[in-house]
């Protein structure tokens, strides 16, 4: 049975901390890990890794991925308090597109 | 920019009243799903579609059924709404034809079974 598994499952911090989320995946026949974000609404999309050891950035997050050890992490510098949320992670094999999420960490920046 | 809509955000039914929800993509996507996310166990997949009239088997789908009848639409069916299945209802559909797993998720449907 796939399994994602995310730690921690929740994290308070401080405005201009930096935080490291981790998600580690057993997928048969792997193809992706995505990383999504969740406010009070549908999860939107952030990334979406293939290969290891490629750094995905888009401002203050990063992502990567290492498929030997089977995890990736997402890292949020600088953070602000909009960055409060639930983050979920997703791996995905070659089924039809399906992905396996883990539980989610939820982040509240405090001010 | 992909977008899914669902039929309704909030819907209240009563116990072994037969529930429709109703999702559709505007971007020509093969693939839809149907999760159901409840506090500390993340988003589960209750089934799945990859082309027209062809469905799937998630990893929750009892009391659940679908169906794809047009390639932008795709409806979850309860056939007896229960209390347990009190929860958010997400869609979601995906380029995975194109060698894209991303998936786009619509607004949600909370719903409430009473």
């Amino acid at each position: 049975e796939d399994k994602v598994v995310q730690s921690p499952l929740s994290l308070v911090v401080h405005e201009g901390d930096t935080v490291t989320l981790n998600c580690s995946y057993e997928v048969t026949n792997f193809r992706s890990l995505l990383w999504y974000k969740q406010e009070k609404k549908a999860p939107t999309f952030l990334f979406m890794l293939t290969s290891s050891g490629i750094e995905k950035k888009s401002g203050r997050l990063s992502s990567i991925l290492d498929k030997k050890e089977l995890f990736s992490i997402l890292n949020i510098t600088a953070t602000q308090t909009g960055d409060s949320a639930v983050y979920l992670c997703a791996a995905g094999g070659t089924s039809y597109g399906k992905l396996t999420f883990g539980q989610g960490t939820i982040l509240t920046v405090h001010p | 920019d992909v977008k899914v809509t669902q039929s309704s955000r909030y819907l209240v039914k009563r116990t072994g009243e037969k529930v429709f929800l109703e999702c559709v993509q505007d971007m020509d996507h093969e693939n839809m799903f149907w999760y159901r996310q409840d506090p500390g166990l993340g988003l589960r997949l209750i089934y799945f579609s990859y082309d027209v009239k062809m469905k799937e088997k998630g990893d929750i789908p009892e009391g659940y059924s679908v169906s794809r009848e047009k390639k932008e639409r795709f409806s979850l069916i309860l056939e007896s709404a229960s209390t347990n299945q009190t929860s958010m209802y997400l869609c979601a559909s995906s380029p995975w034809t194109s060698g894209r797993y991303e998936q786009y998720f619509g607004p949600g449907t909370r719903l409430t079974v009473t």
